[in-house]
């Protein structure tokens, strides 16, 4: 059974502090990506990566960072975070090749609370 | 830009069919596809349709794309409670590359006993 998995479910944090968001794939996919999910605004991409150590920015990307050291894992972090961060976060992976329909899998998401 | 369009909620009684409809802008559109999220889950693809195509059907799923209104629906025929979810749209073009996509808004659609 394939798998995108998110290190937690649920998080609370203060504004101003650094917060860590964990993506971790096992379908050797290559490509993987961190959205935001609001209501009303749909799914936003913040960051892509198509390779370890490779990135580009999505359509939101200010206040955002991300790290891709191994191929399984992806992580977005928010160097400071404010209350306009508040929003669910999902992370998605998919296989490179163009030649079908190149799903993309999604894990369950991260609701982040910044008081 | 590309730019996906989508109602923002649907609402039907068991039994009936619902059409839940999207609008892209993006005429390089290759696949078009459709994703359910489910209450407290992340997405799962539906179904999708390669731009060729004007339509496909899958068991209670149709979809319909008209490329020349740029204008793609999902139906569900027989709609019951379990249906009851966030659905998305989404379109993969040549112009944003071949491995990202652009979502839609979502549909909430509610299914009523």
């Amino acid at each position: 059974d394939v798998k995108v998995t998110q290190s937690s479910r649920y998080l609370v944090k203060r504004t101003g502090e650094k917060v860590f968001l964990e993506c971790v794939q096992d379908m050797d996919h290559e490509n993987m990506f961190w959205y935001r999910q609001d209501p009303g605004l749909g799914l936003r991409l913040i960051y892509f990566s198509y390779d370890v150590k490779m990135k580009e920015k999505g359509d939101i990307p200010e206040g955002y960072s991300v790290s891709r050291e191994k191929k399984e894992r992806f992580s977005l972090i928010l160097e400071s975070a404010s209350t306009n961060q508040t929003s669910m976060y999902l992370c998605a992976s998919s296989s490179i090749w163009t030649g079908s329909y190149n799903e993309q899998f999604f894990g369950p998401g991260t609701r982040l609370t910044v008081l | 830009g590309e730019d996906v369009e989508q109602s923002l909620f649907l609402s039907v009684r068991e039994g009936d069919s619902s059409v839940i409809n999207c609008t892209y802008t993006d005429s390089s559109s290759t696949y078009l596809y459709w994703y359910k999220q489910e209450p407290g889950a992340g997405l799962q693809l539906l179904t999708y349709i390669f731009s060729n195509m004007d339509m496909k059907q899958d068991q209670r799923l149709t979809v319909l794309l008209n490329k020349k209104d740029k204008h793609l629906s999902l139906r569900i025929a027989d709609t019951q409670t379990g249906d009851s979810a966030i659905y998305f749209c989404a379109e993969r073009t040549l112009n944003t590359g071949f491995q990202k996509l652009v979502f839609g808004t979502g549909t909430r659609l509610l299914v009523s006993p």
